[in-house]
């Protein structure tokens, strides 16, 4: 398995607090992507990265924020919570561009009551 | 607006029998067409994947069928098991751009013993 660990896994919040998922990865692999797992809606791209300080918004990137300071950390971050944002999040990693070729953590579960 | 449209929502197939899952998309800038394959509590994971220069592509008990002219595609598991009971999800990406990976909703397949 690729080395992707999501922290925390589990999280419950309130509305209106920021909420910070870390996203860490063994690989040295270049790009970074943060999705959402929805029923009904699949996976949607939130951010992506391609490189350190390099980001750029994905299909459904309002009330969230991104940042890669170091290859291996890429942090997504809801300044205020809404319980639309109730999800789960997968970080995903890749070496290559046009290859499609994936690898994802195990997602990390919010709750915004 | 949902870049890949997949079908059925879920899908129940005796253990032996065929499971096929189908997937529309609309822009044909797409090139590279995966399936991803995903257990409870766990990150999606590659499965399989195409491109448009071949019509089928078999990987063990898995196929994968595309129509470029219809712009349709879809996974044929033969011989399905009870362990291939998982979420599928077909996805889309473009050799522009970052690699950035459009998913369709996903296919909760059951295989009964």
């Amino acid at each position: 398995d690729a080395g992707i660990t999501q922290s925390p896994r589990h999280k419950v919040t309130e509305t209106g607090t920021p909420v910070t998922l870390r996203c860490h990865q063994t690989e040295n692999h270049r790009y970074m992507y943060w999705y959402r797992q929805d029923p009904g809606h699949g996976l949607r791209l939130i951010h992506y990265s391609y490189g350190v300080k390099d980001t750029d918004k994905g299909e459904v990137s309002d009330g969230y924020s991104v940042s890669r300071s170091k290859t291996e950390d890429f942090l997504l971050t809801l300044e205020s919570a809404t319980s639309s944002q109730t999800s789960v999040y997968f970080c995903a990693i890749s070496e290559l561009t046009g290859t499609g070729e994936l690898f994802f953590g195990e997602g990390s579960r919010l709750t915004v009551l | 607006q949902q870049q890949v449209k997949q079908s059925p929502q879920s899908l129940i197939v005796q253990k032996g029998g065929i499971s096929i899952i189908n997937c529309a998309y609309e822009n044909t800038a797409f090139d590279y067409f995966p399936w991803y394959q995903q257990f409870p509590g766990k990150g999606p994971a590659l499965l399989i994947a195409i491109r448009p220069d071949v019509s089928e592509k078999k990987e063990g008990r898995f196929t994968i069928s595309f129509n470029k002219s219809a712009k349709q595609f879809s996974l044929h598991i033969m011989d399905s098991q009870p362990g291939d009971s998982a979420t599928y999800f077909c996805a889309a990406s473009s050799q522009t751009g970052a690699n950035n990976l459009f998913f369709g909703t996903g296919t909760r397949l059951t295989v009964i013993p």
